[in-house]
């Protein structure tokens, strides 16, 4: 069975700018959570999106968004990027029934110069 | 304050030796996870608890939940090199799929 796959995995943006991640789950996943992990601020739940809709979110303000396809890929935006958005941008997949494995995927690195 | 409370927050062992890394929270967890992260990867599902008192193991690493269901703590029986990286546990403490983890353990063995 085929991993959580993230792309691109390092990206470099100016401020201002916007980004869009892309996150493939395992098949047969529902489930896909957003998680911003920084040196500062550790790991942080961003949001998490289950059967297309988006079921809960973390406390980001609202130039972070995602959503979710029906094929259950998931995509996260960012727009107009601030310095403070450098981080590690890591997408987990689960079947989403109850408590399940969470299995994440590798990480997309976004700079922000 | 964090809600998840990781200690200690670095720890360097010998190679043989035994560890114990814990993880505590004021809330009851729901469900608690433990995870390996190398230096920025993705993380590597070690273990899920549920239930109050539950144990489970994988190979040379155990992790407990306590009957209360507000600390759970990781052990390594005879620590290799291979077990280097940091070890981060994640829970819902609400029941609503809204996941916080701790700030990290970063685990460094000395062969």
């Amino acid at each position: 069975k085929a991993g959580v796959t993230q792309t691109p995995r390092y990206l470099i943006k100016t401020r201002g700018q916007q980004v869009t991640l892309s996150c493939s789950p395992i098949s047969g996943h529902r489930s896909v959570s957003w998680y911003q992990q920084t040196p500062g601020q550790g790991l942080q739940f961003l949001f998490e999106y289950f059967s297309e809709t988006q079921r809960n979110k973390g406390n980001f303000p609202g130039r972070f968004s995602g959503r979710q396809f029906s094929n259950s890929r998931s995509e996260m935006n960012v727009s107009t990027l601030e310095l403070g958005d450098s981080a590690l941008y890591l997408c987990a997949s689960s079947s989403g029934q109850g408590w399940s494995e969470q299995f994440f995927g590798p990480g997309t690195r976004l700079t922000v110069l | 304050s964090q809600e998840l409370e990781q200690s200690p927050q670095s720890l360097i062992v010998q190679e043989g030796k035994n560890l114990t890394i814990n993880c505590t929270s004021s809330k009851t967890l729901y469900g608690l996870y433990w995870y390996k992260q190398k230096y920025g990867e993705g993380l590597i599902f070690l273990m899920m608890l549920q239930k109050g008192g539950e144990e489970k193991s994988h190979e040379k690493i155990t992790a407990k939940l306590d009957e209360k269901k507000q600390q759970s703590s990781l052990h390594i029986t005879a620590s290799q090199p291979s077990h280097a990286g940091i070890y981060l546990c994640g829970a819902d403490i609400g029941g609503t799929y809204k996941y916080i983890f701790g700030t990290g353990t970063r685990l460094k063995v000395l062969a």
